[in-house]
């Protein structure tokens, strides 16, 4: 069936880039998603990229998307505190009619 | 805004009495989503409407039900609430369109206490 894994923790400086990874099984994904979620809060909707495409960039978001090895990637340039939160990684098809979020990480950033 | 509204934030019931969460939302989309979540883990979809037609998880427990009386409501009853189900509540909507790319839009969640 379908599955989305990532690493549980990731711990950086603030100021450093972080790079939060993500690897799915579904070859027909159409679309794949990074959410952040702060404590206490719902899901928020970072940014989104179509399977057919390797880029995205969001001023200091860059997704970076290896279809052949399924690798989806989340990198935040210029850590900041506030960026502290879980942040999930989430594939959708069959016209999303399926939807499967992984475990998510939970980015600690350090003083 | 556009937006997904939840209320309560948080609900305090007691074991085994009903309890109904509210969902509404002022994007028109055309499905909307119910999702429990449990402490540091992903979001488990418990079921979704698409329209007016209702999709039930195959591992959602009968104790769960759902009502959406019109595009912009959507209620999650839970007809006898045990302490497991003590979760973060959340509601989503999406559009299902051809120029849709799918992604749901979340609501700020419903914290149930179940004493």
């Amino acid at each position: 069936g379908e599955d989305v894994e990532q690493s549980l923790f990731l711990s950086v400086r603030e100021g450093d880039s972080s790079v939060i990874n993500c690897t799915y099984t579904d070859s027909s994904s159409t679309y794949l998603y990074w959410y952040k979620q702060e404590p206490g809060a719902g899901l928020q909707l970072l940014t989104y990229i179509f399977s057919n495409m390797d880029m995205k960039q969001d001023q200091r978001l860059t997704v970076l998307l290896n279809k052949k090895d399924k690798h989806l990637s989340l990198r935040i340039a210029d850590t900041q505190t506030g960026d502290s939160a879980i942040y999930f990684c989430a594939e959708s098809f069959n016209y999303g009619q399926n939807f499967v979020f992984g475990p998510g990480t939970r980015l600690s950033v350090l003083p | 805004d556009a937006m997904v509204i939840q209320n309560p934030r948080y609900q305090v019931t007691q074991f085994g009495k009903p309890v109904t969460l509210s969902c509404s939302q002022t994007l028109n989309h055309n499905v909307m989503y119910w999702y429990q979540q449990k402490s540091s883990q992903a979001p488990k979809l418990l079921f979704h409407y698409y329209d007016k037609d209702f999709n039930n998880e195959a591992d959602t427990p009968d104790n769960f039900q759902s009502r959406r009386p019109n595009t912009s409501f959507c209620f999650l009853d839970i007809r006898s609430p045990g302490l497991g189900d003590a979760a973060m509540y959340l509601c989503a909507t999406s559009s299902w369109d051809r120029a849709s790319s799918y992604e749901q839009y979340f609501g700020p969640g419903t914290r149930l206490t179940v004493t």
